[in-house]
């Protein structure tokens, strides 16, 4: 599987943009990318997962471009409740159940 | 979507015995896991809870020590054997719903102290 690199942290002010960009560079043709979110005290929450382009939903949008060695997962207007680890994970097959999570970018949102 | 609950919730244990974790699902599904998080650490699966066979276990972890039980497709238990310090972690299973293409869902975990 990708190695995947990320921000260790980030801080943003509420209702800002945040942009939080991995790195996949050894990704392999059938990998998808996913994005887990999780709060002190809980277990991960499955945010968004991709191929290829933009994907949307009511939660997140999260872009790859043409040559997939990276993703950005994009968090609009965060609010205090968004502070949290997030991580981006490469799985090999959309359906693939094996995750294999990395350090993840821990996120605090700022009044 | 899948709700998951895990009992204890956490617990305090000494060293050389044993804590059985458990993991009950509101609905039937396919695919269960145990999980590993050690403190201020990233999360590592320790097996797959297979119904009806036994767990499946990635490297570094043995049957021995973390016996798995799936009686049937809504429970598994995690036992964390002759408990060290280096025991201590957050224990979480997931499961995949049958209707579910790809996401998991986690439970709130388990927190264990060994002394």
């Amino acid at each position: 599987l990708a190695k995947t690199t990320q921000p260790i942290s980030m801080d943003s002010y509420e209702g800002q943009e945040v942009n939080i960009t991995c790195s996949h560079n050894n990704i392999a043709t059938n990998d998808y990318i996913t994005w887990y979110q999780q709060f002190p005290s809980q277990g991960p929450r499955f945010i968004i997962q991709g191929y290829k382009t933009k994907v949307t939903n009511e939660v997140a949008s999260l872009f790859i471009p043409a040559d997939r060695k990276s993703s950005t997962l994009s968090l609009p207007r965060v609010s205090l409740s968004d502070t949290a680890v997030y991580y981006c994970l490469v799985k090999s097959g959309a359906g693939s159940y094996q995750l294999t999570f990395g350090k993840g970018t821990k996120l605090s949102v700022i009044p | 979507s899948a709700v998951i609950s895990q009992k204890p919730s956490r617990d305090i244990c000494q060293r050389g015995t044993s804590l059985t974790i458990q993991c009950q699902v509101d609905s039937q599904v396919t695919m269960m896991f145990w999980y590993r998080q050690q403190p201020g650490q990233s999360l590592t699966l320790i097996a797959t809870a297979n119904q009806g066979s036994e767990a499946t276990y990635e490297s570094g972890f043995v049957i021995d020590k973390f016996p798995i039980s799936r009686p049937n497709l809504t429970f598994s238990t995690l036992t964390v054997s002759n408990m060290s310090p280096e025991d201590s972690s957050i224990y979480l299973c997931s499961v995949v719903p049958t209707q579910s293409d790809y996401e998991q869902y986690f439970g709130p975990g388990t927190r264990l102290t060994v002394t």
